[in-house]
């Protein structure tokens, strides 16, 4: 068990929908990750936050949108769903991302089916 | 930009000793990661390297370059439990000090 939490563990929704998921990151890790996995794919990086504020941004569709909140949890909100969107999303954290920069720690992941 | 390379498949026989390469580009490296992933299941910090070098953990040893962009996991006593996806990730600060992962490495431990 990583610490970090994320729910919900399945998710399974329409095309053309909005869906949120949320992560709870270890306690006092102020950096929280998002990732997609598709199947057979690598981990891509979505986005960053760091103690609420934005802090690096990959290749995260416009359609997509996260935020991290005052109690350092953080929900990515995915927007006008499609097909393509199904996926595992992992949710990571780490301490400051100065130490032991190649530190994350991941979360069970959220699977997200669009049908 | 950031890129990694790693072999896509590796197989093994249980008890013996696997090398997982990783050859990295990037501007502004800040250090090479492995990750296990199982099947279904979430990515788990292995190893980081920072400098050149070997750091070892238990059965596991990750090897590091920095002149040559070039760093390995070493997987010794091989055990039936280690097949998994192996990721390697640099850390790019050029790149808003985020992970870049490379595509995995499936790793397939036959008895």
């Amino acid at each position: 068990d990583s610490g970090v939490t994320q729910t919900p563990k399945h998710l399974i929704t329409a095309t053309g929908q909005r869906v949120t998921l949320r992560c709870s990151p270890r306690s006092g890790d102020l950096s929280v990750y998002w990732y997609q996995q598709s199947l057979d794919q690598g981990l891509q990086f979505l986005i960053q936050y760091y103690n609420g504020e934005e802090r690096a941004k990959g290749n995260i569709l416009e359609r997509f949108s996260a935020q991290q909140f005052p109690d350092l949890h953080s929900e990515l909100n995915l927007s006008s769903l499609e097909l393509g969107d199904s996926a595992l999303y992992f949710c990571a954290s780490s301490p400051n991302p100065l130490i032991r920069a190649g530190t994350q720690y991941f979360g069970p992941g959220t699977r997200l089916t669009v049908l | 930009g950031q890129s990694l390379e790693q072999p896509s498949e590796v197989t093994a026989v249980e008890g013996a000793i696997v090398q997982i390469n990783c050859t990295y580009q990037t501007s502004g490296f800040y250090g090479l990661s492995w990750y296990q992933q199982h099947d279904g299941g979430a990515p788990t910090f292995l190893s980081y390297n920072g400098l050149d070098g070997l750091e070892e953990t238990g059965r596991f040893s990750s090897f590091l370059s920095r002149s040559d962009s070039y760093g390995y996991l070493l997987l010794q006593e091989l055990q039936m439990k280690d097949s998994a996806s192996y990721f390697c990730a640099v850390r790019d600060l050029d790149a808003g000090n985020m992970l870049t992962f490379g595509g995995g490495t499936r790793l397939m431990v036959k008895p």
